[in-house]
């Protein structure tokens, strides 16, 4: 089964421009959830979709949004960047029903790697 | 407000002794907590994961510990082999509701010396 995919691997961009980072979940699995991460920070939670509709937010500035498609294929938009975005953000997704296992069990992929300048 | 807390940035362990990785939380509603483990360049990887009803779980040479008057979990890995040197992430979550969002520590580096 092929694992998480996420495009680009790496983006390079100037503040104030915007960016879409793409995620592509393991087949079947229709919950996709959005992380940033970085230097000590740990894991930040952004966002979750389920079945193409928002299920949960974290507490990140309206500047970041996400949609997720039919297939369940997920894009990240992140508006009017600043440096502090420099981040590697990660993609995971679950099967996404309810029970533990198949909220929370996710997959992950390896992660964009953006840098702001 | 850090709910999730992994107090050691860094753990240095002999190969073939036991790696202990602890964690504390402060929210007293986590009822699911979980490892992953993380290598350079890839994302994180599902590792092991406890329910609160439970005060232990093993998966072969991996054992999670849950002290809930305590709020600590730690993660044991016996013996320690040179593939086990990663970052090893701590998470909690609340409820089994399709509201419930995990929250993940800051990791933990592990090395693995010869």
């Amino acid at each position: 089964k092929a694992g998480v995919t996420q495009t680009p691997r790496y983006l390079i961009k100037t503040r104030g421009q915007q960016v879409t980072l793409s995620c592509s979940p393991i087949s079947g699995h229709r919950s996709v959830s959005w992380y940033q991460q970085t230097p000590g920070q740990g894991l930040q939670f952004l966002f979750e979709y389920f079945s193409e509709t928002q299920r949960n937010k974290g507490n990140f500035p309206g500047r970041f949004s996400g949609r997720q498609f039919s297939n369940s294929r997920s894009e990240m938009n992140v508006s009017t960047l600043e440096l502090g975005d420099s981040a590697l953000y990660l993609c995971a997704s679950s099967l996404g029903d309810r029970g533990a296992r198949g909220l929370y069990e996710q997959y992950f992929g390896p992660g964009t790697r953006l840098t702001v300048t | 407000d850090q709910q999730v807390k992994q107090n050691s940035p860094s753990l240095s362990v002999q190969e073939g002794r036991i790696s202990i990785l602890n964690c504390d939380y402060t929210n007293s509603m986590f009822d699911y907590f979980l490892w992953y483990k993380k290598y350079p360049a890839e994302g994180p990887t599902f590792l092991i994961s406890i329910s609160s009803i439970k005060d232990k779980n093993e998966d072969g040479r991996f054992t999670v510990f849950l002290n809930k008057s305590a709020k600590h979990l730690s993660l044991h890995i016996v013996p320690s082999q040179p593939g086990d040197s990663a970052v090893y992430f701590c998470a909690a979550s609340t409820g089994y509701s399709s509201a419930s969002k995990i929250i993940f520590g800051s990791g933990t580096r592990l090395s693995i010396r010869p």
